[in-house]
């Protein structure tokens, strides 16, 4: 059983640019959330998506954004890239919300 | 508002010790609490999950115990080894609406050969 895909697993980008993240979530899951990891502030909530619909959304600015596609597969946006989005992006896969949750590798994404 | 802490923030170990790493959280109305695993650069391992009415999950020489009334969870790693050097995390699901998982900032420990 395949587990949680995320692409890319690196990214540097420019400040001012935008940025793309995907994540496949293991088969049969619906469940999908987004965390931003950093050494000062850890693990941040983003917002978790459910049979496409975002269910819960974390103190983020707008700038960040996601969707989630009819097969669960979801992305997150960020748009007008600052230094300080540099960080850890990590999915986590669940069957449906509040079940045990299974985390991709992450995308690296470095802000220059 | 829920806040988790893990102590101690770093913890090494010569190997075939027995260890107890800590965690504690603020408001005891949660839906369940999950221990996982990072090693560096990479993602999250899933270690033990342990809902809201149990009192421990059991994996291996891995035992995690939550105690609600008293804000607690502890994960006990018996006769640890080199292999089990990483960061260890806690993460708390709340009761209610919404239950986004609420992170502590992890234990980071070194198992010495």
């Amino acid at each position: 059983k395949a587990g949680v895909t995320q692409t890319p697993r690196y990214l540097i980008k420019t400040r001012g640019q935008q940025v793309t993240l995907s994540c496949s979530p293991i088969s049969g899951h619906r469940s999908v959330s987004w965390y931003q990891q950093t050494p000062g502030q850890g693990l941040q909530f983003l917002f978790e998506y459910f049979s496409e619909t975002q269910r819960n959304k974390g103190n983020f600015p707008g700038r960040f954004s996601g969707r989630q596609f009819s097969n669960s597969r979801s992305e997150m946006n960020v748009s007008t890239l600052e230094l300080g989005d540099s960080a850890l992006y990590l999915c986590a896969s669940q069957r449906v919300m509040n079940t045990e949750a299974f985390f991709g590798q992450g995308t690296r994404l470095t802000v220059v | 508002k829920q806040e988790v802490t893990q102590i101690p923030a770093a913890l090494s170990v010569p190997e075939g010790e027995n260890l107890v790493l800590n965690c504690s959280f603020t408001d005891s109305a949660i839906y369940n609490l999950q221990w996982f695993r990072q090693d560096p650069g990479k993602g999250l391992t899933s270690l033990l999950l342990i809902q809201s009415s149990q009192r421990e999950q059991t994996s291996g020489r891995l035992n995690a115990s939550l105690d609600k009334s008293s804000g607690r969870s502890t994960l006990y790693i018996a006769a640890s080894q080199p292999g089990d050097s990483a960061t260890y995390l806690c993460a708390v699901s709340n009761a209610g609406n919404n239950r986004k998982l609420i992170w502590g900032l992890g234990t980071s420990l070194a198992v010495n050969p």
